[in-house]
């Protein structure tokens, strides 16, 4: 069963707008990492937060994590059409295991 | 990162049927896995392909529906047996290390008439 929780279920912006997706888990976690999947293909990863971090940057991506919260966020700035696509968060047990939430599925339009 | 790869890409079988899919890595991985996202729907961990030994699956799978080999470090099979419609998928092996990264292969999209 998936122990993540994302919102919004959708998300639809226009180029240039800020994308911002939550998540939260129920268990503790050693890492939580995001995905990107287009159109039902393979995921891409895009970060990975351990749990002794609060935050991280990748280009135009920021994460955060606020494990007192049980909970994560996206942020993708100065979105692109190229943006369209689901974005996953799973949490990582101490096994490797990943645990997926529902997704965000975000739709930027020119 | 590792590149992973599958095989076949998709395919269209008939009930009652079996397929293999192969997850092949370009480097050596500590930890491999299967997961199943069913049509609209999120990912799900079918289990953990241990390298030399048995599988080790989730709740809700089990070894006759999904028998698993991992020989050794940078290859393995998933096998879905007995096909029904339900079982209709796409199915992704990552891998990575325990406390890192993990990567998905592109995905094998099933579907079962």
């Amino acid at each position: 069963s998936q122990q993540g929780e994302e919102d919004p279920q959708a998300l639809s912006i226009q180029e240039g707008e800020n994308a911002t997706m939550n998540c939260s888990y129920k268990t503790s976690i050693n890492n939580l990492q995001w995905y990107r999947q287009n159109s039902g293909r393979g995921l891409v990863h895009l970060i990975l937060i351990r749990s002794n971090e609060r935050e991280k940057h990748s280009g135009r991506l920021r994460v955060t994590l606020d494990t007192s919260k049980k909970s994560s966020s996206l942020l993708i700035t100065a979105s692109r059409a190229a943006d369209t696509a689901s974005y996953f968060c799973a949490r990582a047990d101490s096994w490797g295991k990943l645990q997926f939430g529902a997704g965000t599925q975000v739709v930027v339009t020119p | 990162s590792a590149v992973i790869s599958q095989k076949p890409s998709r395919d269209i079988c008939q009930r009652g049927t079996s397929l293999t899919i192969q997850c092949q890595v370009d480097s050596q991985v500590t930890m491999m896995f299967w997961y199943r996202q069913q049509p609209g729907q999120s990912l799900t961990l079918i289990a953990t392909a241990n390298q030399g030994s048995e599988a080790t699956y989730e709740s809700g799978f089990v070894i006759d529906k999904f028998p698993i080999s991992r020989p050794n470090l940078t290859f393995s099979t998933l096998t879905v047996s007995n096909m029904s419609p339900e079982d209709s998928s796409i199915y992704l092996c990552s891998a990575g290390g325990q406390y890192n990264e993990q990567f998905f292969g592109p995905g094998t999209r099933l579907t079962v008439l």
